[in-house]
Parts: structure tokens; C-alpha cells; sequence
């Protein structure tokens, strides 16, 4: 079946440690996506990436690094710099050209303890 | 910066009524807007709208974009429990970015 692929759902990191979120899909769709949601919030950017080997920074960045090695993949590592990583992560993709809806993938929750 | 918001932000509705939800935006270079339902955890997608005046339609679900004005509205007639959810409004703009709202909070009430 085609789509998005999160894992693992549910992540616990203690204080200081480095975590990286996992987002694969076979939809043969160019640009994929990270997003980040709180409690009663709606999402917003992490990184985003149209090609292999680019990324943007979207409007919460800090603390937070991607790469994209391949079409598929999508990576995401929390680094000890962010201050208030609990939340809830969603990765998406979708084709190329901003006409086209994107897929999400069923989400990573991360808790820090 | 781009922005989109939404309102209101939360709404509670017996079943039955019918209700309006806003998206306004501010979006360098617009090219879609798009509606998502979430109810767990990966939102769903409800419409794409691209031009103004052209009304979308899905059941009870519509929703409709006005280009000059800036501001998108989903309708939901005859509500459902089954409705309720976080709906979430999203811009395209340039550079392939996809800009997301707050989202609103529907409650449907037996």
C-alpha cells in the first residue's frame, strides 16, 4: 500500500539525549515535510525539503536538524538544544507544485522525562 | 512572514446546527488552499481550492475561497457527532511551503 510511514509512535528521551524520528514514503513524492503539534495547537513548519539533499528551515527550526539522502526518507533528529521537545510530530509529503494536497503519515509523540 | 488564522478557535455545536468556519491568510505567492480534518492523530484531507468563487462540495461538507478578500469558509450542514474534530485550514505558497492555521476545535453534542 502506498504512504506514509512514522515511526516509532510513541519516544521517550531523558534530558540531553538526541532523538531522530523516522518518516519513509512510497508515493514517489518530491517534497516532504515536518511539523510539529501542541496540546490545542495547529501545526507548524519544522524543516520542509522539495528535493534530495535540500532543505528549509521553516519557522521553528532552532533545535532541530533533517537531512534528505533519498526521494523516500525524510529523517528527523531532536537535538538536546531544543528546549521544550514534548510534543506531537507530524512528517507529510506530496508532489511537486504547491496544487496538490499532502499526506500524513500517523505521527511520532515524543515525551522528554 | 506568512500567517494563516483561523476562527474561531474552538466551537461547540449540538447535533443537528449548522456551522461556519474562517480561514484568513497572508501567504507570499498564494496557490492552494487546503482543508484537513483531525480527529486522532494524522489529519485527512477535505478540500483543495484554488480559485475564487468556485464552491467545493462533499455531503454536508463545503467550502469556498475568496482571493480578494483573503479568507476561506467550510460549512458543515446537519452536523454529526461523527463530526467532530480539529479542522485544520493550510495555504501553498512559494517555495513549495505549506502554512497551517491553529486549527478549530468542533464539538457536536447529542
Amino acid at each position: 500500500d502506498g504512504g506514509i510511514t512514522q515511526s516509532p509512535k510513541y519516544l521517550f528521551r531523558k534530558e540531553g539525549q538526541n532523538v531522530t524520528l523516522s518518516c519513509e514514503q512510497n508515493l514517489n513524492h518530491d517534497a516532504m515535510y515536518w511539523y510539529r503539534q501542541d496540546p490545542g495547537q495547529g501545526l507548524r513548519l519544522i524543516y520542509y525539503s522539495q528535493i534530495v539533499n535540500d532543505f528549509q528551515k521553516g519557522d521553528i527550526a532552532e533545535g532541530y536538524s533533517v537531512s534528505r539522502e533519498k526521494k523516500e526518507s525524510f529523517p528527523l533528529t531532536v537535538t538536546s538544544a531544543q528546549k521544550n521537545p514534548t510534543a506531537f510530530y507530524l512528517c507529510a509529503s506530496s508532489m511537486w507544485g504547491a496544487r496538490t494536497e499532502a499526506f500524513f503519515g500517523q505521527g511520532t509523540r515524543l515525551t522528554v522525562v | 512572514e506568512d500567517k494563516v488564522v483561523q476562527s474561531p478557535l474552538s466551537l461547540v455545536v449540538h447535533e443537528g446546527d449548522t456551522v461556519t468556519l474562517n480561514c484568513s491568510y497572508e501567504v507570499t505567492n498564494f496557490r492552494s488552499l487546503l482543508w484537513y480534518k483531525q480527529e486522532k492523530k494524522a489529519p485527512t484531507f477535505l478540500f483543495m481550492l484554488t480559485s475564487s468563487g468556485i464552491e467545493k462540495k462533499s455531503g454536508r461538507l463545503s467550502s469556498i475561497l475568496d482571493k480578494k478578500e483573503l479568507f476561506s469558509i467550510l460549512n458543515i450542514t446537519a452536523t454529526q457527532t461523527g463530526d467532530s474534530a480539529v479542522y485544520l485550514c493550510a495555504v501553498g505558497g512559494g517555495a513549495q511551503k505549506l502554512v497551517f492555521g491553529q486549527g478549530t476545535r468542533l464539538t457536536i453534542n447529542p
